[in-house]
Order: C-alpha cells, then structure tokens, then sequence
C-alpha cells in the first residue's frame, strides 16, 4: 500500500513564524499535492508538483509556497504564518498513470496564535 | 472547469437505515467521478471512483454509486448503514483529457446514530 506520511500531525505557531509542513510519499510517485481544508469549504489546492523540482499554483497558492528537491518528498512552507492559515492540510500523492486516484497522509493541523 | 455541489452538508439516519448522498457535478468535457471518506482525525481514503463503463460503481464498505450523465449526478448509496461509517464524504471530479485536477465538492458530514 501507498504510504503518505504527515510527520507533523498537530502543529501551534504564533503570527510571523516561518513554518515547514513535510510529506514524504514511499512509492515513487510522480505527482505531490497539497491541499487545505476548512469546514464548510471542503478542500482547495494549494500547490501541486509533477516531478522534482516542479510546482504549480493551485487554486489559494497565497501566502504559501513549496520545495520539492527529491520525488519522495513535498514540503509546504508558510514564509510568514498568520491567523488566517489556521487549518488542517493534507498532502497527497498520485501514480502518473493512475486515473487520478490520489493517496492522503493523515493530515497536519496547525494553528496560529 | 469543473465544479462539485453536495446537497447536503448533513445527513443524520438511524443504524441500519438506508442512506444517500447526493452529488452534483458540471463539466464541459467527459469525466472521471470519486467519493473518498474522512474519518476523524484522518486523512482522506478511497472509497469508490468511476472512470469508464458500467454505471453502476461498488466500492469498499458497502457503499455503490451510479453514474448518471443525463442528470450530471453521481449519488453515493448504502442499504444498511453501521455506527461506523460516520464520516465525512467527499465526491470529486476530474476531466478525462485535460487538466489533472481533481476538484473536491464541500462535504457531506454523515452520523449514524444508534
């Protein structure tokens, strides 16, 4: 089975902090996500990655940005956290050739004070 | 681009009443179709997709879809729900050619009460 792994599953930050989210995916896959997700909106992009290297914005990629140096691995940074990216996020994976089943981690949920 | 309504942000039933959640999708192209389920405290999972063919999707838990293209519909069906399957279910579209997106409808929170 597909293992995505969260290593921060509960994070608190105060408003300004620098903040890393990492995923690391365990079977070679291509494509990374990073999704947000609040009650009653579901859940929204916030970047994506084909390969190493690689990223694309999402539908909310403000405030965020992203490091993908090795194909295992998809971090998420907040340059500066603010009270507004209070929420959970999930990272997923996908097989290239899959019909675009994705695998989730666990989730991280982070708030700032 | 696509986008996914539930019609429902709640759905309370009573154990083993029979249950379904609706989706709504819009798309200009062909589509592939997903329901995932969050349980809490976790990420999302596979429940069930349609990609191609039969309509009439069976996923893990008990739980089927149908694939309806004239109604632009894929409902999520169970006819017996458990104490268990209390979740939040997520249906989600992506286009077939296109982008490789998948866009996610708003939830449908589930409880099952005894």
């Amino acid at each position: 089975d597909v293992k995505v792994t969260q290593s921060s599953r509960y994070l608190v930050k105060r408003t300004g902090e620098k903040v890393f989210l990492e995923c690391v995916q365990d079977m070679d896959h291509e494509n990374m996500f990073w999704y947000r997700q609040d009650p009653g909106l579901g859940l929204r992009l916030i970047y994506f990655s084909y390969d190493v290297k690689m990223k694309e914005k999402g539908d909310i990629p403000e405030g965020y940005s992203v490091s993908r140096e090795k194909k295992e691995r998809f971090s998420l940074i907040l340059e500066s956290a603010s009270t507004n990216q209070t929420s959970m996020y999930l990272c997923a994976s996908r097989d290239r050739s899959g019909a675009n089943v994705l695998t989730f981690g666990a989730g991280s949920r982070l708030t700032v004070l | 681009a696509q986008s996914v309504t539930q019609l429902d942000s709640q759905v309370p039933v009573f154990e083993e009443a029979p249950v379904e959640l609706r989706c709504n999708y819009s798309s200009s192209v062909s589509v592939y179709l997903f329901w995932y389920v969050q349980y809490p405290n976790q990420g999302l999972q596979l429940l069930l997709k349609y990609l191609s063919g039969s309509t009439l999707v069976k996923g893990i838990n008990g739980f089927e879809a149908e694939f309806n293209k004239s109604q632009t519909s894929f409902h999520l069906r169970k006819p017996s729900v458990h104490i268990s399957d209390t979740a939040e279910y997520f249906c989600a579209v992506s286009d077939k050619g296109g982008s490789e997106k998948l866009v996610f409808g708003k939830g449908t929170k589930l409880t099952v009460n005894p």
